[in-house]
């Protein structure tokens, strides 16, 4: 099955630093999604991408995605101590949700 | 508004022995799915359904079994636990399969099993 990479892994940041991370697969979607988990909580969707090349915002969120299909990015600004919380990629082709690995985000303040 | 709801939160098993974790949404949506989370590997789909009476594999079914007796129930069964399915298990749902985008998560149910 297709699978995602997901980068980094995990990121420490003062407040009102700006974030970015990133999803790769070998394999194309469709549709592209970035959601956040809060602790103990499930994860909630935050911007969903659904053409190649497009660039969407959500507050200071901002994703794009990618050209080839294969990639996307979400950009945070300007971050907040709420901001923290671990945030997944994830690629639907047709019927076919996959999720990455997660990037778990801390912010000091 | 009641979303997702999963229950119990917190369960400890031994090896084999069996337990349902129970899964019920308000939002009459045609499509439930479980996922299992486990560090470093993301969320992967253990089964769904896309509707009440049909069930299908996902990508890791081994060991779990799931029913759609009705539209807002979608209970995941473990028959004979074992450590490996130690993990945080997700309950989610979507109106289709097919509609792009917004899955809407339960809380989580973490199973330990000894």
């Amino acid at each position: 099955g297709q699978q995602l990479n997901q980068s980094p892994q995990s990121m420490f940041i003062q407040e009102g630093e700006d974030v970015s991370m990133n999803c790769t697969s070998s394999s194309i979607f469709n549709t592209w999604l970035w959601y956040k988990q809060d602790p103990g909580e499930g994860p909630v969707l935050l911007i969903a991408l659904y053409k190649a090349g497009e660039l969407t915002s959500n507050g200071r969120l901002t994703a794009q995605f990618g050209i080839t299909r294969k990639d996307s990015f979400l950009n945070i600004s300007a971050s907040i101590p709420s901001d923290v919380g671990i945030y997944f990629c994830a690629g639907q082709l047709t019927n076919d949700m996959r999720f990455g690995a997660g990037t778990r985000l801390t912010v000091k303040p | 508004n009641a979303g997702v709801t999963q229950t119990p939160k917190f369960q400890v098993l031994k090896t084999g022995q069996s337990m349902t974790l129970q899964c019920a949404q308000d939002m009459n949506h045609e499509y439930m799915s479980w996922y299992r989370q486990d560090p470093g590997m993301g969320l992967r789909l253990i089964h769904y359904s896309v509707g009440a009476g049909i069930t299908d594999q996902g990508e890791v079914p081994n060991g779990y079994n799931v029913s759609r007796s009705t539209t807002e129930d979608f209970p995941l069964r473990l028959l004979s636990a074992a450590p490996s399915q130690t993990s945080v298990y997700f309950c989610a749902s979507s109106y289709s399969r097919s509609s792009t985008g917004e899955l809407f998560f339960g809380e989580g149910s973490r199973l330990t099993v000894l």
